[in-house]
């Protein structure tokens, strides 16, 4: 099976320090997508950010970006100047050949004062 | 727009009922799929549909059925429910391109007892 890792089961961050999650995968395309989706308590699934496997430059959205190394197959997420709000499970997934998404078992940040 | 809405919210069973998962979105998505959530294991794929007519079994399909008779509609059915089944359940719609976001529906969260 193509896996998607996340090593950290929790993290913990300051507010206004900045934390980075790790995920690593498999895959034997050469073609793909990464994400990383955000789930707060309510439940909801919201992307937080989108990375193409074609390109090099690293994707970033406000306050989060990742550090995208295709040759070891890992994908970081970097949040920087955390609030209390980015407390939530965070998954990194990925799709192949198809719009299937392979998830993560996730990373809960618990953001502190 | 509504997005992904997913009925019911909540819902108990006891063990051998069957019930129906409804999930309908209506941005004109051509995939759609299920996901259960359960603690440490991320999101796993049960079901997939490319368009109306085509399904396909994901990573966990046991004890669970789908049709797609409509773009619009992607209800999941367990055929008789176990306790193995208590989980949170997600529904999902994006555009078949595989780089697209996908909508995740608010979710349904089942004990079966």
């Amino acid at each position: 099976a193509q896996t998607v890792t996340q090593s950290q089961p929790e993290m913990s961050v300051q507010e206004a320090e900045t934390v980075t999650l790790s995920c690593t995968y498999d895959t034997s395309e050469s073609d793909y997508y990464l994400f990383w989706y955000k789930q707060p308590p309510s439940r909801q699934m919201i992307l937080v950010i989108r990375q193409e496997a074609y390109k090099q430059q690293n994707a970033t959205e406000n306050r989060f970006s990742v550090n995208f190394q295709k040759a070891a197959k890992s994908f970081s997420l970097k949040i920087s100047d955390s609030q209390l709000g980015d407390a939530a499970m965070y998954f990194c997934a990925r799709t192949g050949t198809a719009s299937k998404l392979t998830f993560g078992t996730g990373t809960r940040l618990q953001v502190t004062l | 727009n509504a997005g992904v809405t997913q009925t019911p919210k909540f819902q108990v069973l006891k063990t051998g009922q069957s019930m129906t998962l409804q999930c309908a979105q209506d941005m004109n998505h051509e995939y759609m799929s299920w996901y259960r959530q359960d603690p440490g294991m991320g999101l796993r794929l049960i079901h997939y549909s490319v368009g109306a007519g085509i399904t396909d079994q994901g990573e966990v399909p046991n004890g669970y059925n789908v049709s797609r008779s409509t773009t619009e509609d992607f209800p999941l059915r367990l055929l008789s429910a176990a306790p193995s089944q208590t989980s949170v359940y997600f529904c999902a719609s994006s555009y078949r391109d595989r780089a697209t976001e996908a909508f995740f529906g608010q979710g349904t969260r089942l004990t079966v007892v």
